[in-house]
């Protein structure tokens, strides 16, 4: 009954490879994100999608490509993985955009070597 | 752009006493929220407060907003083990904006 699920929840890679970090959330929220935690906890927004319509495009290398199925699922793919996308990534969904709390899930840690 | 800045960086306290945690914001804003996150877990929303609310309460938390500093603080009293964890602010990162900026984070360590 989890509400908001990531996979994998560790992820160790060789710079060039590409890699793909799911995210599955089932509270029928309509919105969901990826954010980004550096070593220093800095969290910083990267995508959102509203209704599987990406609403927010933060400045992320287009190394990285989002991809909304349906509104419960949103992935996220990396190509020609570098060190400095070392890193926690969160996935969050919300009822709706705007003034609304938003649900984390448990992280995935990416290590690229 | 950062948006929420808190303050200390750190703390530690002993177990049964009161913690305050601040954040310092830019911009105005209509809602200002307060996280947890426990290591090497993602964060958990602990309370939401409008500009128009000034203080807000859950359980051992108490959230204010002072609108003319740009500032809030987070009180958690009788403070447990089970509270160590980062604490977070969040704001949107204008008025009406979209998106969610967060700080750096509060440290929290409460000892026994």
């Amino acid at each position: 009954d989890t509400a908001v699920s990531q996979t994998p929840k560790y992820l160790v890679t060789q710079m060039g490879n590409d890699k793909s970090i799911k995210c599955e959330q089932n509270l029928g929220h309509d919105t969901m994100y990826w954010y980004k935690q550096d070593s220093k906890k800095f969290l910083k927004i990267m995508f959102s999608y509203n209704n599987k319509e990406l609403i927010i495009n933060e400045t992320v290398p287009n190394r990285f490509s989002p991809k909304s199925p349906d509104k419960a699922h949103l992935n996220l793919h990396i190509n020609s993985l570098e060190l400095g996308d070392s890193a926690v990534y969160f996935c969050a969904s919300s009822a709706g955009l705007g003034v609304y709390e938003q649900y984390f899930g448990p992280g995935t840690r990416l290590t690229v070597t | 752009s950062q948006q929420g800045e808190e303050d200390p960086q750190a703390l530690s306290i002993q177990e049964g006493e009161n913690a305050t945690m601040n954040c310092s914001y830019k911009t105005s804003i209509n809602n200002l929220q307060w996280y947890r996150q426990n290591s090497g877990r993602g964060l958990v929303h602990l309370i939401l407060i409008r500009s128009n609310e000034r203080e807000k309460h859950s359980g051992r938390l108490r959230v204010t907003l002072d609108t003319s500093k740009k500032s809030s603080s987070l009180l958690i009293t009788a403070s447990r083990a089970a509270d160590t964890a980062s604490y977070f602010c969040a704001t949107p990162s204008f008025q009406g904006a979209q998106k969610l900026v967060f700080g750096q984070g509060t440290r929290l360590t409460i000892n026994p």
